[in-house]
């Protein structure tokens, strides 16, 4: 049983196309995460949801935007895809009501935009 | 703006020797986060510390917490090949932000 899955794991493709991740948990977690780890290695958070309410933005273009249909799910569109978005970007969820609040992290999706 | 900084960056030791892993941050937090990371890999959760004086252990690894000095440390004792790693500290914000440091890659030698 996946606890945090996404896809896909792995996506190429060209500048200026338009594409999504789709992200899923079933811990029954009321948060979930999206974060970008750049080439360095480096972790960003991305966005976060509770309970289908965006309760951080970050500075992210606003070519990338979070969808979340229901609480186990949060996918990523990311419109006019630049050479700067390669990266990997990994999901996770946690459950920031009561604990215990680590996250739980998805398997990562490798972008590299060509 | 709570900014976390964890040294070293880069860590390579030999096979039964003992080092600590540093992380400090700017600003008060109340959860302080550790993970291991393997190359290609994803991220896995390893300890949660909550408050001042926290010590967890697992195995090899040790964690602990101090919220005045704003610092944690991870403890590898006897260190083996198997945990050869990245090890990334985050810490929780007051804005629910999560901050994590820039990891320690650490290479143990055989």
């Amino acid at each position: 049983d996946t606890a945090v899955s996404q896809t896909p794991k792995y996506l190429v493709t060209q500048m200026g196309n338009d594409k999504s991740i789709k992200c899923e948990q079933n811990l029954g977690h009321d948060t979930m995460y999206w974060y970008k780890q750049d080439s360095k290695k480096f972790l960003k958070i991305m966005f976060s949801y509770n309970n289908k309410e965006l309760i951080i933005n970050e500075t992210v273009p606003n070519r990338f935007s979070p969808k979340s249909p229901d609480k186990a799910h949060l996918n990523l569109h990311i419109n006019s895809l630049e050479l700067g978005d390669s990266a990997v970007y990994f999901c996770a969820s946690s459950q920031k009501r009561q604990g215990p609040y680590e996250q739980y992290f998805g398997p990562g999706t490798r972008l590299t935009v060509t | 703006e709570l900014k976390v900084e964890q040294n070293p960056l880069f860590l390579s030791m030999q096979e039964g020797k003992n080092y600590t892993i540093y992380c400090n941050y700017s600003t008060t937090s109340d959860r302080l986060y550790w993970y291991r990371q393997d190359p290609g890999k994803s991220l896995e959760s390893l300890f949660v510390l909550l408050s001042n004086g926290a010590v967890k252990q697992e195995g090899r690894l040790m964690a602990s917490l101090d919220t005045k000095a704003r610092l944690s440390t991870l403890h590898i004792t006897a260190a083996v090949h198997d945990l050869s790693a990245t090890y990334f500290c985050a810490v929780d914000g007051r804005d629910d932000k999560i901050i994590f440091g820039k990891g320690t890659r650490l290479h143990i030698l055989p």
